[in-house]
């Protein structure tokens, strides 16, 4: 079974503080995701990393993928209270199952 | 609609009770995932459809939750004898063809609560 492991679990920052979360896993991925969660609402896809190595910015979010694909990390510039929320890395276990990590729960503070 | 739809959006019941969760996906998607939440946690993979193929039921924690696709379009997931440990965030998904490399898009999910 392939599992991702993110951490850490929770993480409590002040307004433009810096930070990296992480998603791990022993298994290879084809690609993995990155979603953010709010309160009430469904997850939304922030990016798709697919080739090892791969960095991907996304305004002040960047997100790479390790080398050997089996791992992936979130790190945020200069966080601002708007990106509080639930941060959840997944990936395709076989073609069609979608599997996430537990998450990483981020509140930013004023 | 726009995006996808789920029903009731809060539903509290006795133990013992079935329960019916349904969810309207985005039109022409022909992909559509079920998930579990329990509060503040990750997404536990329960079952997917994808058009006319037999659904990968393999997240299905028990007999007692099973859920249909009618019509390649409408799903409603159904949990039976509901028990306590089964309050959480029911939460439906529906991609345009299913497989990596697609945009899956969540519906806002039915809150579960077992008394």
């Amino acid at each position: 079974t392939q599992l991702l492991e993110q951490s850490p679990q929770f993480l409590s920052i002040q307004e433009g503080e810096n930070l990296t979360v992480y998603c791990n896993s022993s298994s290879v991925f084809s690609s993995l995701q990155w979603y953010r969660q709010e309160p009430g609402e469904g997850p939304v896809l922030l990016v798709t990393v697919v080739t090892g190595g791969e960095v991907k910015k996304l305004k002040r979010l960047t997100f790479q993928f390790g080398d050997a694909r089996k791992d992936s990390s979130l790190h945020i510039t200069a966080a601002q209270p708007g990106d509080t929320g639930l941060y959840l890395c997944a990936g395709y276990s076989g073609y069609n199952k979608l599997i996430f990590g537990a998450g990483t729960r981020l509140a930013v503070h004023p | 609609g726009a995006g996808v739809s789920q029903s009731p959006s809060n539903k509290v019941t006795e133990k013992g009770k079935d329960v019916e969760l349904r969810c309207d996906p985005i039109s022409g998607h022909t992909a559509l995932y079920w998930y579990r939440q329990s509060l503040g946690q990750g997404l536990e993979f329960l079952i997917y459809f994808q058009g006319n193929s037999a659904p990968d039921k393999s997240g299905l924690p028990s007999d007692r939750f099973s859920a249909e696709r009618t019509g390649g379009s409408v799903s409603t997931l159904t949990i039976q004898r509901t028990q306590q440990e089964d309050s959480a965030v029911y939460l439906c998904a529906s991609s345009s063809t299913g497989g990596a490399g697609n945009t899956i898009y969540f519906g806002e999910g039915s809150w579960l609560t077992v008394v």
